[in-house]
């Protein structure tokens, strides 16, 4: 099975400092995509931030960037100047052929 | 961004009874949708992925005639739980691939089902 792997299920953060969220994943194709998704208490999911695997740069939506290794098949979440509003479920996801597949989600609490 | 809505929110039925949830795509034509479940403090698992026009694909253990998907237009999908059972009970989201975007899927709201 192709899997996506988030070794961390719970995290803690202090409000305005850096915390970096790990992913995994298996695919054997060579055209994919990756994204974090956001869960808040409401339940809805929410798109953090999106990579293209064909993509070198690793992607930035302001406060949030990842890194991206292809080869070790790796794609974490940095979440700088972190915000009590970061509080929420964590999910990595990888996207190929009509297939999403989530990982097992992180816990993410920013204490003030 | 594209938005897609799920329809009821939460639904609380009987054993034995049979329950709908509707999945719509607000501003765009969702060729493909997909539907998750989700148990508490858990992951989203795929149930099924749904075609507009076709016949949906529905992932390994999960029963097709008990979970009955309809994508009968561009906008809409139907989820039908059948003859539920408090097991049913869950959290149901569904989600939407515009076909002219860049592969992102844009999620509902997500529909909670207590079967008592």
């Amino acid at each position: 099975a192709q899997t996506v792997t988030q070794s961390q299920p719970e995290m803690s953060v202090q409000e305005a400092e850096t915390v970096t969220l790990s992913c995994t994943y298996d695919t054997s194709e060579s055209n994919y995509y990756l994204f974090w998704y956001k869960q808040p208490p409401s339940r809805q999911m929410i798109l953090v931030i999106r990579q293209e695997a064909y993509k070198q740069q690793n992607a930035t939506e302001n406060r949030f960037s990842v890194n991206f290794q292809k080869a070790a098949k790796s794609f974490s979440l940095k979440i700088s100047d972190s915000q009590l509003g970061d509080t929420a479920m964590y999910f990595c996801a990888r996207y190929n052929n009509n297939d999403m597949r989530f990982g097992a989600g992180t816990r993410l609490t920013v204490k003030p | 961004g594209a938005v897609v809505s799920q329809h009821p929110s939460w639904v609380i039925c009987k054993s034995g009874t049979s329950v709908k949830i509707e999945c719509r795509s607000l501003d765009f034509q969702a060729t493909t949708m997909f539907w998750y479940r989700q148990f508490p403090k858990q992951s989203l698992m795929l149930m099924a992925t749904s075609n507009e026009g076709s016949k949906a694909t529905y992932e390994q253990g999960v029963e097709k005639d008990k979970f009955l998907i309809n994508h009968a237009s561009l906008t809409l999908s139907t989820l039908t739980v059948t003859s539920a059972h408090p097991e049913d009970s869950s959290f149901y989201i569904c989600s939407a691939r515009d076909p002219s975007g860049d592969y992102e899927q844009y999620f509902g709201p997500g529909t909670r089902l207590t079967v008592t």
